[in-house]
């Protein structure tokens, strides 16, 4: 079973609107982090905001805020007032802190393409 | 600081070529990692270290050789390249962050192609 479920493969969002992107996960872990990055089409991989499983509130980062909803498994990347620079791949990555060695490893989703339109 | 460093940016082999990827990083980070991406794949672990000397294989560790003899570096070797390692290759290094997490820190990439 995929551990990050990305079911958008694509997006379209219109300049300056709100757009939520999706990320469902599976662990039976209960330690656990929970990350987005972006990547422009330029390439590079940018860190945006983490959430961890024991976090109590939504973590927020400018523009950008994590809906955190633990019993549903999901932690989707809301991006208020989208800018023309926004247009990305967006990843969400989860680290399961419990499995001894390996806890500094991420898993990646597939990753949704958001295109912001003018 | 440079960050992490991945040399070089593209890269074209021929099958059963050999060739190392340097990643280097100057933030005296634990952990490093190699990770491929491919079209529709995200991005998958191929090796890992957390500390010089010591290093683990990860999701997709065949055809792939590290080793981590100093903190600050950590290559990738391809023993005999073939088709199916064209990709693009990124080096990512991590610190301990609050409680909990371990942001990584990625390089810019490197674009192989095997022909």
């Amino acid at each position: 079973a995929q551990k990050i479920t990305q079911t958008q493969p694509g997006m379209f969002v219109q300049e300056k609107e709100a757009v939520t992107l999706d990320c469902t996960y599976d662990t039976s872990d209960p330690s656990y982090g929970l990350f987005w990055y972006k990547q422009p089409s330029s390439g590079e991989m940018i860190f945006l905001i983490y959430q961890g499983s024991y976090d109590q509130q939504n973590a927020t980062e400018g523009r950008y805020s994590l809906n955190f909803q633990k019993a549903r498994k999901s932690a989707n990347l809301v991006i208020s007032a989208s800018q023309l620079g926004d247009s990305a791949m967006y990843f969400c990555a989860m680290r399961e802190l419990n499995s001894g060695g390996s806890n500094y490893k991420l898993t990646f989703g597939k990753g949704t393409l958001l295109t912001v339109n003018p | 600081n440079a960050g992490v460093t991945q040399t070089p940016k593209f890269q074209v082999l021929k099958t059963g070529q050999s060739m190392t990827l340097q990643c280097a990083q100057d933030m005296n980070h634990e952990y490093m990692s190699w990770y491929r991406q491919d079209p529709g794949m995200g991005l998958r672990l191929i090796h890992y270290s957390v500390g010089a000397g010591i290093t683990d294989q990860g999701e997709v560790p065949n055809g792939y050789n590290v080793s981590r003899s100093t903190t600050e570096d950590f290559p990738l070797r391809l023993l005999s390249a073939a088709p199916s390692q064209t990709s693009v290759y990124f080096c990512a290094s991590s610190y301990y962050l609050r409680g909990h997490s371990y942001e990584q820190y990625f390089g810019p990439g490197t674009r192989l192609t095997v022909t």
